[in-house]
């Protein structure tokens, strides 16, 4: 099956430092979407991405989809504890969708 | 958000009990989907259904089953745990959000075998 492996595992950082995580396949992706999980918590949906080079804000998130679509980013300017957390790409076919291995940010005051 | 809720939140049980993991929803999403997730890991699709009277395996191998009756009801079944089930269990369903599914999480089932 389609594999997609994000970088890095684990972060930690202090309050107010930027955070990026990185999404890569091996195949070119129809599309992608970022999904975040709170410790204890379910994953919940950020965004999907559809278009090679999209780049979409939320607020202090910006998600961006690679020109060959086959990577996305999320970064996180000025860190907040809220936004600690595991943050997931997914991507695959309608029926299936894989989750991608995760970046799990830990921010510390 | 999403009207989607899982019983019980918490199970622990003893080996070789059978035990039904309960998924519902009110949007009337048609497809629903059960994910394993073990700590700080990733989740694997175990079932999906596309509908009432259909369902499928997902990519990680199971020893549940699961049924579809009616579109608001999923639940997830194991005749027979043992210790390897223990895991934390997530029923989602989905809306067709352009060209593919956005998923709506229940909050889970943290079961655990002894």
């Amino acid at each position: 099956g389609q594999q997609v492996m994000q970088i890095p595992q684990y972060q930690h950082v202090q309050e107010g430092e930027d955070f990026t995580t990185y999404c890569n396949s091996s195949t070119t992706l129809s599309n992608i979407q970022w999904y975040k999980q709170r410790p204890g918590g379910h994953p919940v949906f950020l965004i999907q991405l559809v278009k090679s080079g999209e780049v979409k804000k939320q607020k202090r998130l910006t998600f961006q989809f690679g020109e060959a679509k086959k990577n996305s980013s999320l970064h996180i300017t000025a860190t907040q504890t809220t936004d600690v957390g595991t943050y997931f790409c997914v991507t695959g076919t309608a029926s299936k969708l894989t989750f991608g291995t995760g970046t799990r940010l830990q921010v510390t005051l | 958000e999403a009207d989607i809720y899982q019983t019980p939140r918490y199970l622990v049980i003893g080996t070789g009990k059978k035990i039904t993991l309960e998924c519902s929803q009110t949007m009337g999403h048609d497809k629903m989907y059960w994910y394993q997730q073990d700590p700080g890991m990733e989740l694997h699709l175990i079932h999906y259904s596309y509908g009432v009277n259909s369902t499928e395996k997902g990519d990680l191998s199971s020893e549940s089953t699961v049924s579809r009756i009616r579109t608001e009801h999923f639940p997830l079944t194991l005749e027979s745990a043992r210790p390897s089930h223990t895991s934390q269990y997530l029923c989602a369903s989905s809306l067709r959000l352009g060209g593919d599914e956005k998923l709506f999480f229940g909050s889970g089932t943290q079961l655990s075998v002894l």
